[in-house]
C-alpha cells in the first residue's frame, strides 16, 4: 500500500506570499493518479489539480502542480485571503479506493 | 447545476445501524462511478467505498469491510451507504463524491456537503 506524506504540517504565510506544499509517496506513483484538493472549515473538499499538473475547471492559475515519481508539489504563486485552508494530496492505487495524505494547513501569519 | 446532497446522518448507539443517501442532480448519474469518503472530527479524509456506474463493481476500505454496504438506484439518481455494527471510530462527516477516470486520470470532481454521523451511547 502506498502511503502519502505531506509537509509541512502547517505553513504560516502572509497574503501575497508564495506557498509551496509537498506530497511524498512511499513508492512511485503515476502522475496521472495524483490529485490535490482544498478544504475550508465546514466545507467539502474541492478538486484543484488532477494528473499532478492539470488545473480543474474554474481553478485560478495561481495554483499549479508539478512532480513525478515519489515527489509532488502544489504551488500557490501569490496567496489570496480565500486560499487559507487545508490541502490534501490524493493518489489512486490498485483499487478505486483513493488514499489521501494527512494534509497541510496554510494559515495566516 | 451539478449537485450531490447527502442525508440520513444522525446520532446512533454503538452496534447500531444507519443508512445514508446521496441524491444526485444536474448530470447523468447512471454514467458515473461514485465514492463515499469520510472525515472524522479534526482528522483527514478517508475514502471508504466505491461503486461502478452500473453497480456491478464494488470496493471497500478494510476499516468498513463486512459492516458497510454501498449501493445505488440509477432510476432514482441515488447512492446509498448502509452502515451496520457501528463503532465510535465511525463518527465522521460522510461525503459522497463523483469518481472520474478520463484518459487514465483518477480523481473526484464533485462532492456533496456531507452528513454527520455520531456513534455514541
Amino acid at each position: 500500500e502506498i502511503v502519502l506524506t505531506q509537509s509541512p504540517g502547517t505553513l504560516s504565510l502572509s497574503p501575497g506570499e508564495r506557498a509551496t506544499l509537498s506530497c511524498r509517496a512511499s513508492q512511485s506513483v503515476s502522475s496521472s493518479y495524483l490529485a490535490w484538493y482544498q478544504q475550508k472549515p465546514g466545507q467539502a473538499p474541492r478538486l484543484l489539480i488532477y494528473g499532478a499538473s492539470n488545473r480543474a475547471t474554474g481553478i485560478p492559475d495561481r495554483f499549479s502542480g508539478s512532480g513525478s515519481g515519489t515527489d509532488f508539489t502544489l504551488t500557490i504563486s501569490r496567496l489570496e485571503p480565500e486560499d487559507f485552508a487545508v490541502y490534501y494530496c490524493q493518489q489512486y492505487g490498485s483499487s478505486p479506493i483513493f488514499t489521501f495524505g494527512p494534509g497541510t494547513k496554510v494559515d495566516i501569519k | 447545476d451539478v449537485q450531490l446532497v447527502e442525508s440520513g446522518g444522525g446520532l446512533v448507539q454503538p452496534g447500531g445501524s444507519l443508512r445514508l443517501s446521496c441524491a444526485a442532480s444536474g448530470f447523468t448519474f447512471s454514467g458515473y462511478n461514485m465514492n463515499w469518503v469520510r472525515q472524522a472530527p479534526g482528522k483527514g479524509l478517508e475514502c471508504i467505498s466505491y461503486i461502478s456506474s452500473g453497480g456491478s463493481t464494488i470496493y471497500y476500505a478494510d476499516s468498513v469491510k463486512g459492516r458497510f454496504t454501498i449501493s445505488r438506484d440509477n432510476a432514482k439518481n441515488s447512492l446509498y451507504l448502509q452502515m451496520n455494527s457501528l463503532r465510535a471510530e465511525d463518527t465522521a462527516v460522510y461525503y459522497c463524491a463523483r469518481h472520474r477516470s478520463p484518459q487514465n486520470y483518477y480523481y473526484m470532481d464533485v462532492w456533496g456537503k456531507g452528513t454527520t454521523v455520531t456513534v455514541s451511547s
